[in-house]
């Protein structure tokens, strides 16, 4: 496609469960960001992949959260044992070059995850 | 790290009246300034940016000026349309470069 996929759109769990959150960027884009995004609050970052590393995991607030992107195309967001606090909208943006560098960061739609 | 204030959170204007958003940033390294706007259900879209070896940019009814002195950047829309109703946010690059760190964000309401 044109633009940043994300599957699902919305994905409701119980507390507890694992959940795997796709993000299909921009056919050649290189850099892969995961955001995270609370009602009413800006993007809170996570984690940033530049080809299949991770750059920078700074954001992952603790280690239920996991993230891969192992061909440096399609990326996975992993998150472990659910706590209703994880309720947001995960936002993935892909971008040519590393933001602040050249690259302007392209947004997908986003999921929506509930954790009930 | 980076750390990025945004105001006001709501606006409201007339259609035709100009709008201003105003940001403040923390790390004097950062070099890189974008504005987002965000659409119900979707995610941020670019509208403008500006680079710390620039002091203003515009982009027909929309600017931003920056202000490295004092760590301040804001966003100018004139000549406002019901269509400029969204939310828009803020961001910085991170010092260490890659990232970008999001203010607050504004909600504008364009009164027709």
């Amino acid at each position: 496609g044109a633009g940043v996929s994300q599957t699902p759109s919305n994905k409701v769990t119980e507390k507890g469960k694992y959940v795997e959150l796709r993000c299909d960027p921009i056919s050649g884009h290189t850099a892969l960001y995961w955001y995270r995004q609370s009602l009413g609050q800006g993007p809170e970052f996570l984690i940033y992949f530049q080809g299949t590393g991770a750059a920078d995991d700074s954001g992952l607030p603790n280690d239920r959260f996991f993230a891969v992107r192992p061909e440096g195309s399609v990326s996975t967001l992993k998150i472990q044992r659910t706590e209703r606090g994880d309720s947001a909208v995960y936002l993935c943006a892909s971008s040519s070059g590393l933001a602040g560098v050249g690259g302007e960061l392209f947004f997908g739609e986003g999921s929506r995850l509930t954790v009930l | 790290g980076e750390n990025v204030e945004q105001h006001p959170s709501t606006l409201s204007v007339q259609e035709g009246d100009s709008a201003v958003i105003k940001c403040t940033y923390s790390d004097s390294a950062s070099n890189y300034f974008p504005w987002y706007k965000q659409e119900l259900g979707k995610g941020p879209q670019l509208i403008i940016d500006i680079r710390s070896n620039v002091g203003e940019k515009k982009d027909q009814r929309i600017a931003v000026t920056l202000n490295k002195t004092a760590k301040h950047f804001s966003l100018h829309i004139t000549e406002t349309q019901p269509e400029d109703s969204a939310v828009y946010f803020c961001a910085a690059s991170d010092n260490q470069g890659g990232k970008l760190i999001f203010g607050q964000g504004t909600e504008l309401s364009v009164k027709p």
